[in-house]
């Protein structure tokens, strides 16, 4: 069982379309975190929220932390094809072991953005 | 400020035989974390160090060992190693303290 659900799976937009990413889960997290991973890349953090509710926007990015902090979206507006990659979503357990904790990562959906 | 570095970025080995990944961290992270990422999914965590020590632990065997150094670099070890060990290997540096975890580019294992 997945623990962090991510919706949809693949995405195929026109460029200057809008979308929206969808990371959902029963668990609650004390953070969570948002990557892009190109292919045979490393995840490159694109932000993290923290409180439930909370609004974060990266130029034409939006995300938002639920108000239980048990899911989080990702809403790209006008896209590009720049955008093109893997989206990926991270929730953080809090402390494991003493440590801030591992991240728990979402499959990730694939986005293609054609121009 | 450097970023995460791995190496080496590909490596191929056959089925029983063991492997060493490498992995500098971040200046001024203290704390690495590995992953396993096989095609098509999100990557898995195999375990933490921090302090030269094991700090958290995912659901991976005993096989997949690591090293953390006393600068934070760390090596992750991979005994008998199986078909279904081919994965895109990450390295991921932090601060104990933080919340945000930076990765490297990988290291892309086939296991024939």
């Amino acid at each position: 069982t997945q623990l962090l659900e991510q919706s949809p799976q693949f995405l195929s937009i026109q460029e200057g379309e809008n979308l929206t990413v969808y990371c959902n889960s029963s668990s609650v997290f004390s953070s969570l975190q948002w990557y892009r991973q190109e292919p045979g890349e490393g995840p490159v953090l694109l932000v993290t929220v923290v409180t439930g509710g909370e609004v974060k926007k990266l130029k034409r990015l939006t995300f938002q932390f639920g108000d239980a902090r048990k899911d989080s979206s990702l809403h790209i507006t006008a896209a590009q094809p720049g955008d093109t990659g893997l989206y990926l979503c991270a929730g953080n357990r809090g402390n494991y072991g003493g440590s801030q904790g591992n991240l728990i990562f979402g499959k990730g959906t694939k986005l293609s953005v054609k121009p | 400020e450097t970023g995460v570095t791995q190496s080496p970025t590909h490596l191929i080995k056959t089925r029983g035989q063991q492997v060493t990944l490498r992995c500098s961290s971040q200046s001024g992270h203290n704390t690495v974390s590995w992953y396993q990422q096989a095609l098509g999914q999100g990557p898995q965590f195999i375990f933490q160090y921090y302090r030269e020590e094991e700090n958290g632990r995912g659901n991976f065997p005993p096989r997949f060992s690591g090293l953390q150094f006393p600068n934070y670099s760390s090596e992750l070890n991979v005994n008998a190693l199986e078909l279904d060990d081919s994965a895109l290997y990450l390295c991921a540096s932090s601060l104990i303290q933080g919340t945000e975890q930076f990765f490297g580019p990988g290291t892309r294992l086939t296991v024939l």
